[in-house]
């Protein structure tokens, strides 16, 4: 079955560390999407891209950046980690189309920690 | 400003009985109004959503939702909630020809057995 997968599920990193989170689906869609899901905040855009080397930034793309090598993957980037990225991140994609009414199809998320 | 209100941070009831969570919306566009779920541990699933046409919208697991315009709400119900509907569900809207969701901050839901 088709399916959207994240790794790691938990990383706990230091202040300043570059880390890379990886999100991998298996649909052929053509748009991935990074979320962070804080408690108060619901989620929270960061990234997100329509096709292969397509990448734009959401409302909270500061610190972070992601690459799109190909339709498969969009990993995103923590350039040095601070506290205030502590967060739970969730990939997304959804077929063709930049619109709306496409429906996102989540993956499990990865908790990550910074201290 | 464009925003999603969940009034409702932690709801409980018993299994087999009603449900209803709460959503309004504050959008300029004309809203797709979509509402999500999120088990322990896992990522969110669609549970339905609402671009036009009938105002009651039916979607998996036995929910609905209603849009009224006139109030910016789009609630969802359950005739009868099971134990395993316990989980915490986001209410979304996004405006025609964009690509962006706002989520609203959610409502944790626990089934008494």
């Amino acid at each position: 079955d088709a399916e959207i997968t994240q790794s790691p599920r938990h990383k706990i990193t230091e202040t300043g560390r570059q880390v890379t989170l990886a999100c991998h689906q298996t649909w052929n869609h053509n748009n991935m999407f990074w979320y962070r899901q804080d408690l108060g905040h619901g989620l929270r855009l960061i990234h997100y891209s329509y096709g292969v080397h397509d990448t734009n930034k959401g409302e909270v793309s500061d610190g972070y950046s992601v690459s799109r090598s190909n339709t498969e993957d969009l990993p995103l980037t923590l350039e040095s980690a601070a506290s205030s990225q502590t967060s739970v991140y969730f990939c997304a994609s959804s077929d063709k189309g930049q619109v709306i009414q496409e429906t996102q199809y989540f993956g499990p998320g990865t908790r990550l920690l910074v201290l | 400003a464009q925003s999603v209100t969940q009034p409702d941070i932690h709801i409980t009831v018993s299994e087999g009985a009603s449900l209803e969570l709460r959503c309004n919306y504050s959008y300029g566009a004309t809203p797709y109004l979509f509402w999500y779920v999120q088990s322990p541990g896992q990522g969110l699933q669609l549970l339905l959503k609402y671009f036009s046409g009938d105002t009651l919208v039916q979607g998996i697991k036995g929910f609905e939702a209603e849009f009224k315009r006139s109030q910016s709400s789009f609630n969802l119900r359950k005739p009868s909630v099971h134990w395993s509907d316990a989980a915490e569900y986001f209410c979304a809207v996004g405006a025609a020809g964009t690509y962006k969701y706002i989520f609203g901050t959610g409502t944790r839901l626990k089934v008494l057995a």
